[in-house]
């Protein structure tokens, strides 16, 4: 079985631009999630949906972040304009329900300059 | 009071010893626990799940959960350099829009050969 796959793995863009990134879960997996983990720190929530609903996006810092879940499957997570304060990894999770197990991409590693 | 607390280590064990790790959450209403093992610059992992008071045994790890203390624990047996990572405490609560993931900040283990 696949697992979650995320792309760019690496990211450099200069403070102002914009970004986006993609997520596919594993198959069947109704729950996906976008953490953002800053380095020595737990994966912070930045938003959970439920097929392609969003269950909680309280701390998306909604004026510059963005994400959408269209048909259910794939993700995207966009980020304009970005500040050097969103240096970070992206994880990308998806389970099969929103008390499962999730299960982590391999992340995508933004440094903004 | 942060909602998922941790040590924040390192921990440090000899190789063979038992490493215990320990995790305490705020919220009573939590209804599933998790450990995750994340190795530097790696995605977090799951190790084990846990949904009931007692322990629960896979292979050399332990967990442990006390839902009356608010506390959930690791126990891993014959520790290994290769145990050597993060470990990441996640804890599940319901809330208005549904369930929803707190990680802890994670403990360092370090296991000497």
């Amino acid at each position: 079985e696949a697992g979650v796959a995320q792309s760019p793995r690496y990211k450099i863009i200069e403070k102002r631009q914009s970004v986006a990134f993609w997520c596919n879960p594993i198959s069947g997996h109704a729950t996906l999630y976008w953490y953002q983990q800053i380095l020595g720190q737990g994966p912070k929530l930045l938003i959970q949906f439920q097929n392609n609903g969003v269950v909680d996006d309280s701390q998306l810092p909604k004026d510059r972040f963005s994400a959408e879940r269209l048909k259910g499957v794939d993700s995207t997570l966009k980020i304009q304009p970005a500040k050097l304060e969103d240096s970070a990894v992206y994880l990308c999770a998806s389970s099969s329900g929103q008390q499962d197990e999730q299960y982590f991409g391999p992340g995508t590693r933004l440094t903004v300059t | 009071q942060k909602e998922v607390e941790q040590n924040s280590g390192p921990l440090s064990v000899p190789e063979g010893a038992i490493a215990s790790l320990n995790c305490t959450y705020s919220d009573r209403g939590s209804q599933s626990f998790f450990w995750y093992r994340q190795y530097s610059g790696k995605s977090p992992e799951l190790i084990m799940s846990i949904y009931s008071n007692g322990d629960k045994e896979d292979g050399r790890f332990t967990a442990q959960l006390n839902k009356a203390s608010q506390y959930v624990s690791l126990l891993i047996r014959d520790s290994q350099p290769s145990d050597s990572a993060t470990y990441l405490c996640a804890v599940n609560k319901g809330g208005t829009g549904g369930f929803k993931t707190i990680f802890g900040a994670g403990t360092r283990l370090f296991v000497k050969a």
